[in-house]
């Protein structure tokens, strides 16, 4: 199977709420990133993963938390849900040490 | 001050029109500078990438990089409705993580 596989596509969440997203990252890329976007914004890094542990954060508070499984599939995890939690999530794998990051199509989230 | 900054348009131009699409960037450490198209409702798709000034090009697509100036610009030639879409700029340090410019959002008319 190739490309990056997101799951699922679009869920509405309520404010407080918890919510699971999850990855299954392109065939050969043992790296897994998440992104954040919001309407008409770029995407926003969040997290990644390499071999099970995280490997860089960007500016998220500790709700949001990751994993990243023996076959490099990922989980993103976001607790407390808030109403500017609402965007597009995406993921990204890539191999280590490239640059070329594949992206999967995200997972709609509005939060109301 | 924002990493990456882009002007998020709309543009509109019609169809064989030459596209110049620019950002700039505040941290001379960046290295790596990549341009991503970004269909309706689907996620960002690498275009093209580059990690030295100068120009690249692949088909109708010029990538241009002066870090001197800090600027960062994507040409696109004989523009077709198909490139109709939001591009995104992003930019690598020598970290993990992308940075993306806002995006602007292309719209070709034929």
């Amino acid at each position: 199977e190739t490309g990056v596989t997101q799951s699922p596509t679009h869920l509405i969440k309520t404010r407080g709420q918890q919510v699971t997203l999850r990855c299954s990252s392109q065939s050969g890329h043992n790296t897994v990133s998440w992104y954040q976007q919001a309407l008409g914004q770029g995407p926003q890094f969040i997290f990644q993963y390499y071999r099970e542990e995280e490997n860089g954060r960007g500016n998220f508070p500790p709700r949001f938390s990751g994993l990243q499984f023996p076959n490099y599939s990922s989980e993103l995890n976001v607790n407390a849900l808030e109403l500017d939690d609402s965007a597009l999530y995406l993921c990204a794998s890539s191999s280590a040490g490239s640059y070329g990051y594949t992206f999967g199509s995200g997972t709609r989230l509005p939060v109301v | 001050q924002k990493e990456v900054e882009q002007d998020p348009g709309p543009l509109s131009v019609p169809e064989g029109a030459i596209v110049s699409l620019n950002c700039t960037y505040s941290n001379s450490a960046f290295q790596y500078f990549m341009w991503y198209r970004q269909y309706s409702r689907k996620g960002p798709e690498l275009l093209m990438y580059t990690y030295s000034s100068g120009n690249k090009e692949d088909g109708r697509f010029t990538a241009q990089v002066d870090k001197s100036s800090k600027y960062i610009s994507l040409f696109i030639r004989d523009s077709q409705p198909s490139d109709s879409a939001t591009y995104l700029c992003a930019i690598k340090s020598g970290a993990n993580n992308l940075f993306f410019g806002t995006g602007t959002r292309l719209t070709v008319i034929p």
